[in-house]
């Protein structure tokens, strides 16, 4: 079975600042996949960001990076010089192969940019 | 051009009613699939399907019935709408089944049942 775990309460940021998300995972498959959404107030699902289980480095897309550590189950994202915009929520889930292929999600966790 | 939509948007209807939300996919993807969001924001799969063929159905009550009648259409009917169905229903779509691959959301739709 696959769990993914959100524990950080609501998370503030200062505009132009970085930010760390923390996630962290179990599955006793070798093969898997982690993902990051973000839900605006706006309520839709944005895709951020992916890392293989076998990726040797870190995925980086624009603003966000991946802090993938295999041995200790984590996959923390990074958003760097966080903007307004980026108040929102943030899933972390994972997915492995097989028929029953799906995105196991955490709870989220509430970023909030101050300005 | 939106990649997933669905509609309606926005649900409200009375217990015991039958509604149905219907989503599209013009990605060309062969798999889609159906969230349920409930109150505290958590997400869970209820339905995949592949190539109109059902591979995924995550004991779901039998009141609610997917069909897809081609791989770009993936609906999702509800019989007897109770309370506890109240949440946003995520339509999502990715290229292939069984492998890691990236799904891509439709907007959501707010279900609210009185």
């Amino acid at each position: 079975a696959q769990k993914i775990t959100q524990t950080q309460p609501g998370m503030f940021v200062q505009e132009k600042e970085a930010v760390t998300l923390d996630c962290t995972y179990d599955t006793s498959d070798p093969s898997y996949g982690l993902f990051w959404y973000k839900q605006p107030s706006s309520g839709e699902m944005i895709f951020l960001i992916y890392q293989g289980s076998y990726d040797q480095q870190n995925a980086t897309e624009g603003r966000y990076s991946l802090n993938f550590q295999k041995a200790r189950k984590s996959a923390n994202l990074v958003i760097s010089a966080s903007q307004l915009g980026d108040s929102a929520m943030y899933f972390c889930a994972m997915s492995t192969t097989g028929a029953n292929s799906k995105l196991t999600f955490g709870k989220g966790i509430t970023l909030s940019v101050r300005p | 051009d939106t990649a997933v939509s669905q509609t309606p948007k926005y649900l409200v209807t009375q217990m015991g009613n039958d509604k149905s939300i219907k989503c599209e996919q013009n990605l060309g993807h062969d798999t889609m699939y159906w969230y349920k969001q409930d109150s505290k924001k958590f997400l869970k799969i209820m339905f995949s399907y592949n190539n109109k063929e059902l591979i995924i159905n995550e004991t779901v009550p039998n009141r609610f019935s997917p069909k897809s009648p081609d791989k770009a259409h993936l609906n999702l009917h509800i019989n007897s709408l109770e309370l506890g169905d109240s949440a946003v229903y995520f339509c999502a779509s990715s290229q292939v089944a069984g492998v890691i691959d990236t799904q891509y959301f439709g907007p959501g739709t707010r279900l609210t049942v009185l």
